[in-house]
């Protein structure tokens, strides 16, 4: 079983929707959680970071921390053609190395 | 300064040969870390440093792999006798001693022949 479990999807909507991408983990010694966007051919762009359980919101994205069920979720609002990429999840204990998720493809489509 | 850069961007290689890319992280990070990344596959972590010291290696970095960073600056990562299942992107990223999260290149995509 992989520590960090992800749909790979493709999961496609239309513009304006709300986006809900998700992930579970195992180890419950994570505590730092990441969300990372790529696009095709490129490398992962840091979008969201969350320490510990909670809630955090940036523009048209928040980011949620369930330690106590061990999932992650990302929310995107009012979806955008240009939000379609690949969405990673990733995760560390302490300052160790990120653990990521397959991640997921998201189409939005106009 | 602007990110994360690596070279090449793309490599072609028949088997067997060896290949070496390189990483130059931000300027101020003095972590760095590589990672390979397959087709419909999260990054797979494989080696990092703290400034020259390579403090962990994954299982995944077999004895064909090398990576070095002289003087805490950039990084090198060699393949030896490269086979078709190194085909793949190689991700490099920094981050500072207590960074919120990595800075990733865009990679080296490699092919191999």
């Amino acid at each position: 079983q992989k520590e960090v479990e992800q749909d790979p999807g493709p999961l496609s909507v239309p513009e304006g929707a709300i986006v809900s991408l998700n992930c579970t983990y195992s180890n419950s010694a994570f505590q730092y959680f990441m969300w990372y966007r790529q696009y095709s051919r490129k490398g992962p762009e840091l979008l969201m970071y969350t320490y510990s359980s909670g809630n955090k919101e940036d523009g048209r994205f928040t980011a949620q921390v369930d330690k106590s069920s061990k999932y992650i979720s990302l929310f995107i609002r009012d979806s955008q053609p240009s939000d379609s990429a690949t969405y990673l999840c990733a995760m560390r204990k302490g300052f160790q190395k990120l653990v990521f998720g397959t991640g997921t493809r998201l189409l939005v489509s106009p | 300064d602007t990110g994360v850069s690596q070279n090449p961007r793309h490599k072609i290689t028949k088997r067997g040969q060896n290949v070496t890319f390189r990483c130059d992280p931000i300027s101020e990070h003095n972590r760095l870390y590589w990672y390979r990344q397959t087709l419909g596959q999260g990054p797979e972590f494989l080696t990092y440093f703290q400034n020259e010291a390579q403090l962990e290696k994954s299982r995944l970095l077999s004895d064909r792999f090398s990576a070095e960073r002289p003087k805490g600056s950039f990084s090198t990562l060699e393949i030896q006798r490269t086979e078709q299942g190194d085909s793949a992107m190689y991700l490099c990223a920094s981050s500072l001693d207590r960074g919120e999260g990595y800075t990733f290149g865009s990679g080296t995509r490699l092919t191999v022949v």
